[in-house]
């Protein structure tokens, strides 16, 4: 199995802030990564797939990076409606993984 | 567009069978060539796959259910299904189907969700 390990796995920071929140996979995963975003009562939405590939209709203010075993989410400029949770998820074992989380809350 | 409903019992007692169902609207499972699953999500906690099947009725399983699960699919109408046998308090969580943003592979991210459907387990 490959585990998936986020940190932090609380954020605070404030609107207009560049956030980076780091995803490890215990073991390489290639590019095989996504990252969703889930708030709360709702449903998880994904925002980038394969590493570093935006989701449709997803703002350009998301990026994703890394490979391998460490991966990367940014938000280049924190927005109010960025304040969710964050999980990473690989696909690249027999069975997919996920992060535990990471709470972006407000500073 | 796409949209995915998940419907089934809100409790469930313990040592029985959960079973859910998930209605696609929007487009067709048999002319898909998509994988859809289940994911979990016990409240306030994280996200765990359960499993998936394609439109052909090949599943594809969590080895940590193995001997649990089962997931089907009714292409005439348009649903795919969980049946989680023997469940313990530890099963209580938001249940999601979702839809594979990969083509034709077994794994991968998943790019449509339902709503969620809480089922809880007591006896």
């Amino acid at each position: 199995d490959i585990q998936m390990t986020q940190s932090p796995s609380t954020l605070s920071a404030s609107v207009g802030d560049r956030v980076t929140i780091t995803c490890r996979a215990s073991h390489s995963v290639s590019t095989w990564l996504a990252w969703y975003q889930q708030k709360p009562g709702k449903a998880p939405k994904v925002l980038i797939y394969k590493a570093s590939n935006l989701e449709s209709g997803v703002p350009s203010r998301f990026s994703g990076s890394g490979s391998g075993t460490e991966f990367t989410l940014t938000i280049s400029s924190l927005q109010p409606d960025d304040f969710a949770t964050y999980y990473c998820q690989q696909f690249y074992s027999s069975f997919p993984s996920f992060g535990q989380g990471t709470k972006v809350e407000i500073k | 567009q796409l949209q995915l409903q998940g419907s089934g019992p809100g409790l469930v007692k313990t040592s029985e069978t959960l079973s859910l169902t998930c209605t696609l609207s929007g487009g067709s499972l048999s002319s898909s060539s998509r994988y859809w699953g289940w994911i979990r999500q016990p409240p306030g906690k994280g996200l765990e796959w359960i499993g998936s099947i394609s439109y052909r009725g090949s599943p594809h399983y969590n080895s940590s259910f193995m001997s649990r699960v089962s997931v089907s699919i009714d292409t005439a109408k348009n649903q795919f299904s969980l049946r989680l046998s023997f469940v313990t308090a530890s099963d209580t969580a938001i249940y999601y189907c979702a839809r594979h943003g990969l083509e034709l592979a077994s794994i991968s991210w998943f790019d449509t969700w339902g709503q969620g459907t809480l089922v809880t387990v007591s006896s």
